[in-house]
Protein backbone atom coordinates (compact mmCIF):
# COMPACT_ATOMS: atom_id res chain seq x y z
CA UNK A 1 0.00 0.00 0.00
CA UNK A 2 1.63 3.21 -1.20
CA UNK A 3 2.05 5.91 1.14
CA UNK A 4 0.76 9.65 1.03
CA UNK A 5 2.54 10.86 -2.45
CA UNK A 6 2.73 14.55 -3.65
CA UNK A 7 4.04 16.03 -6.33
CA UNK A 8 6.40 17.89 -7.23
CA UNK A 9 9.12 17.09 -4.39
CA UNK A 10 10.40 20.60 -5.46
CA UNK A 11 9.07 23.34 -7.05
CA UNK A 12 10.93 26.24 -8.54
CA UNK A 13 8.78 30.00 -9.44
CA UNK A 14 9.24 33.70 -9.82
CA UNK A 15 7.10 36.08 -8.04
CA UNK A 16 3.97 36.25 -9.66
CA UNK A 17 3.52 32.76 -10.92
CA UNK A 18 1.03 30.22 -9.98
CA UNK A 19 2.17 27.19 -8.24
CA UNK A 20 0.45 23.64 -7.99
CA UNK A 21 1.06 21.39 -5.34
CA UNK A 22 -0.43 17.97 -5.56
CA UNK A 23 -1.23 15.21 -2.91
CA UNK A 24 -2.30 11.82 -3.74
CA UNK A 25 -3.82 10.31 -0.73
CA UNK A 26 -2.94 6.87 0.92
CA UNK A 27 -5.45 4.17 -0.84
CA UNK A 28 -8.75 4.28 1.27
CA UNK A 29 -8.00 7.62 2.82
CA UNK A 30 -10.83 10.35 1.91
CA UNK A 31 -9.80 12.83 4.42
CA UNK A 32 -6.54 15.29 3.70
CA UNK A 33 -5.00 18.04 5.66
CA UNK A 34 -2.33 20.47 3.77
CA UNK A 35 0.68 22.11 6.66
CA UNK A 36 3.07 24.62 6.16
CA UNK A 37 6.61 24.65 7.41
CA UNK A 38 8.37 27.60 7.01
CA UNK A 39 12.24 27.82 7.46
CA UNK A 40 13.15 26.65 10.84
CA UNK A 41 9.77 26.51 12.01
CA UNK A 42 7.23 23.70 13.07
CA UNK A 43 4.55 22.69 10.39
CA UNK A 44 0.97 24.95 11.10
CA UNK A 45 -2.33 23.57 9.85
CA UNK A 46 -3.50 25.52 6.89
CA UNK A 47 -6.64 23.49 5.63
CA UNK A 48 -8.68 20.20 6.09
CA UNK A 49 -10.61 18.51 2.87
CA UNK A 50 -13.15 15.88 2.87
CA UNK A 51 -13.89 14.44 -0.70
CA UNK A 52 -15.52 17.77 -2.65
CA UNK A 53 -15.81 19.23 0.35
CA UNK A 54 -13.68 21.84 2.68
CA UNK A 55 -14.50 21.20 6.04
CA UNK A 56 -11.75 23.82 7.53
CA UNK A 57 -9.96 26.56 6.01
CA UNK A 58 -8.95 28.58 9.50
CA UNK A 59 -5.56 28.41 8.74
CA UNK A 60 -5.23 29.39 5.10
CA UNK A 61 -4.20 33.05 4.14
CA UNK A 62 -7.25 34.90 2.96
CA UNK A 63 -5.95 35.63 -0.60
CA UNK A 64 -4.23 33.98 -3.18
CA UNK A 65 -4.60 30.50 -1.59
CA UNK A 66 -7.36 27.53 -2.19
CA UNK A 67 -7.20 24.02 -2.03
CA UNK A 68 -9.34 21.26 -3.48
CA UNK A 69 -9.91 17.90 -3.18
CA UNK A 70 -12.06 16.70 -5.77
CA UNK A 71 -14.27 13.04 -6.24
CA UNK A 72 -11.76 12.11 -8.57
CA UNK A 73 -8.00 12.25 -8.74
CA UNK A 74 -5.47 14.26 -6.04
CA UNK A 75 -5.84 17.10 -3.62
CA UNK A 76 -4.34 20.05 -5.31
CA UNK A 77 -2.98 23.25 -3.23
CA UNK A 78 -3.22 26.15 -5.38
CA UNK A 79 -0.74 29.36 -4.90
CA UNK A 80 -1.53 32.15 -7.74
CA UNK A 81 0.91 35.31 -7.63
CA UNK A 82 3.54 34.05 -5.24
CA UNK A 83 6.04 36.18 -3.16
CA UNK A 84 9.36 35.17 -1.70
CA UNK A 85 7.27 34.51 1.83
CA UNK A 86 5.35 31.75 0.14
CA UNK A 87 8.67 29.67 0.19
CA UNK A 88 8.23 26.90 2.27
CA UNK A 89 7.72 22.88 2.67
CA UNK A 90 4.26 21.76 1.96
CA UNK A 91 3.28 18.69 3.26
CA UNK A 92 -0.24 17.06 2.93
CA UNK A 93 -1.71 14.00 5.55
CA UNK A 94 -4.30 11.80 5.25
CA UNK A 95 -6.26 9.78 7.15
CA UNK A 96 -9.56 7.06 6.95
CA UNK A 97 -12.43 8.19 7.45
CA UNK A 98 -12.98 9.84 11.13
CA UNK A 99 -15.30 8.15 13.76
CA UNK A 100 -16.24 8.50 16.94
CA UNK A 101 -13.96 6.26 18.72
CA UNK A 102 -11.26 6.09 16.37
CA UNK A 103 -7.38 7.41 16.57
CA UNK A 104 -7.86 8.34 12.86
CA UNK A 105 -3.82 8.70 12.41
CA UNK A 106 -2.73 11.12 9.94
CA UNK A 107 0.03 9.92 7.94
CA UNK A 108 2.19 12.83 6.38
CA UNK A 109 3.80 13.11 2.23
CA UNK A 110 7.12 13.56 2.28
CA UNK A 111 6.09 17.41 1.55
CA UNK A 112 6.96 19.73 -1.74
CA UNK A 113 9.57 22.59 -1.49
CA UNK A 114 8.19 25.52 -2.98
CA UNK A 115 10.90 28.12 -3.91
CA UNK A 116 10.29 31.24 -5.15
CA UNK A 117 12.62 33.63 -6.67
CA UNK B 1 -6.86 28.07 21.45
CA UNK B 2 -4.35 25.13 21.73
CA UNK B 3 -0.44 26.02 22.04
CA UNK B 4 2.84 23.66 22.06
CA UNK B 5 6.26 25.08 23.04
CA UNK B 6 9.55 22.94 22.58
CA UNK B 7 12.11 25.71 24.83
CA UNK B 8 15.17 23.60 23.36
CA UNK B 9 15.88 24.91 20.17
CA UNK B 10 18.97 22.04 19.89
CA UNK B 11 20.14 19.71 22.12
CA UNK B 12 23.13 17.31 21.66
CA UNK B 13 24.09 13.86 23.64
CA UNK B 14 26.97 11.15 23.18
CA UNK B 15 25.85 8.27 21.87
CA UNK B 16 24.68 5.61 23.82
CA UNK B 17 23.58 8.34 26.14
CA UNK B 18 20.15 9.22 27.30
CA UNK B 19 18.90 12.34 26.55
CA UNK B 20 15.42 14.24 27.65
CA UNK B 21 13.41 16.84 25.25
CA UNK B 22 11.03 18.79 26.66
CA UNK B 23 7.35 19.79 25.43
CA UNK B 24 5.02 21.55 27.40
CA UNK B 25 1.45 22.80 26.51
CA UNK B 26 -1.45 24.79 26.85
CA UNK B 27 -5.72 23.26 26.55
CA UNK B 28 -8.82 23.50 28.12
CA UNK B 29 -10.03 20.57 26.80
CA UNK B 30 -9.61 16.62 28.87
CA UNK B 31 -9.45 14.54 26.11
CA UNK B 32 -6.57 15.08 23.64
CA UNK B 33 -3.69 13.52 22.10
CA UNK B 34 0.04 13.55 21.92
CA UNK B 35 2.70 13.00 19.76
CA UNK B 36 6.17 13.15 19.26
CA UNK B 37 7.49 13.28 15.32
CA UNK B 38 11.10 12.92 13.96
CA UNK B 39 12.16 14.97 10.88
CA UNK B 40 15.19 13.85 9.56
CA UNK B 41 17.00 15.64 6.76
CA UNK B 42 14.92 14.12 4.01
CA UNK B 43 11.91 16.09 5.91
CA UNK B 44 9.89 13.01 5.82
CA UNK B 45 7.83 13.00 8.94
CA UNK B 46 8.03 10.13 11.31
CA UNK B 47 6.00 9.11 14.12
CA UNK B 48 8.08 8.31 17.19
CA UNK B 49 5.41 8.01 19.53
CA UNK B 50 1.68 8.76 20.16
CA UNK B 51 -0.08 9.31 24.10
CA UNK B 52 -3.32 9.39 24.64
CA UNK B 53 -4.54 11.91 27.46
CA UNK B 54 -6.72 9.26 29.23
CA UNK B 55 -4.35 6.85 30.01
CA UNK B 56 -2.05 7.49 32.86
CA UNK B 57 0.49 5.03 31.41
CA UNK B 58 3.24 6.56 30.25
CA UNK B 59 3.83 5.16 26.18
CA UNK B 60 6.83 3.35 25.19
CA UNK B 61 8.40 2.54 22.01
CA UNK B 62 11.55 0.75 22.39
CA UNK B 63 14.19 3.21 22.83
CA UNK B 64 11.83 6.08 22.93
CA UNK B 65 9.50 6.85 25.96
CA UNK B 66 7.58 9.92 27.35
CA UNK B 67 6.97 11.03 30.31
CA UNK B 68 3.24 12.70 30.27
CA UNK B 69 2.39 14.79 33.30
CA UNK B 70 -1.52 15.76 32.54
CA UNK B 71 -1.46 18.32 35.46
CA UNK B 72 1.56 19.98 34.73
CA UNK B 73 0.19 19.76 30.73
CA UNK B 74 4.45 18.60 30.28
CA UNK B 75 5.36 15.76 27.61
CA UNK B 76 8.54 15.29 27.89
CA UNK B 77 10.52 12.09 25.26
CA UNK B 78 13.44 9.98 26.48
CA UNK B 79 15.77 8.62 23.99
CA UNK B 80 17.73 5.85 25.76
CA UNK B 81 20.67 4.18 23.76
CA UNK B 82 21.43 7.33 21.37
CA UNK B 83 21.87 6.17 17.96
CA UNK B 84 24.16 8.51 15.31
CA UNK B 85 20.20 7.91 13.05
CA UNK B 86 18.34 9.74 15.91
CA UNK B 87 19.93 12.73 14.65
CA UNK B 88 17.14 14.93 13.73
CA UNK B 89 14.92 17.68 14.49
CA UNK B 90 12.03 16.35 16.79
CA UNK B 91 8.56 18.04 16.56
CA UNK B 92 5.92 17.26 19.80
CA UNK B 93 2.60 17.75 18.60
CA UNK B 94 -1.09 17.81 20.03
CA UNK B 95 -4.56 17.10 18.68
CA UNK B 96 -8.06 17.32 20.42
CA UNK B 97 -10.06 14.04 20.57
CA UNK B 98 -12.99 15.66 20.04
CA UNK B 99 -15.53 13.93 17.86
CA UNK B 100 -16.74 16.76 16.39
CA UNK B 101 -14.05 19.47 14.27
CA UNK B 102 -10.80 19.34 12.20
CA UNK B 103 -8.74 16.86 13.61
CA UNK B 104 -5.96 19.31 12.65
CA UNK B 105 -2.72 18.95 14.33
CA UNK B 106 -0.54 21.88 16.37
CA UNK B 107 3.17 21.29 16.39
CA UNK B 108 6.15 23.12 18.68
CA UNK B 109 8.93 24.63 17.08
CA UNK B 110 11.04 21.37 16.89
CA UNK B 111 14.19 20.45 18.84
CA UNK B 112 17.40 19.85 16.56
CA UNK B 113 18.82 16.59 18.39
CA UNK B 114 22.63 16.33 17.08
CA UNK B 115 23.94 12.82 18.24
CA UNK B 116 27.81 13.13 18.48
CA UNK B 117 30.07 9.86 17.91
Amino acid sequence: NAGVMQNPRHLVRRRGQEARLRCSPMKGHSHVYWYRQLPEEGLKFMVYLQKENIIDESGMPKERFSAEFPKEGPSILRIQQVVRGDSAAYFCASSTRTSEFSYNEQFFGPGTRLTVL
Amino acid sequence: AQTVTQSQPEMSVQEAETVTLSCTYDTSESDYYLFWYKQPPSRQMILVIRQEAYKQQNATENRFSVNFQKAAKSFSLKISDSQLGDAAMYFCAYRSARTSGTYKYIFGTGTRLKVLA
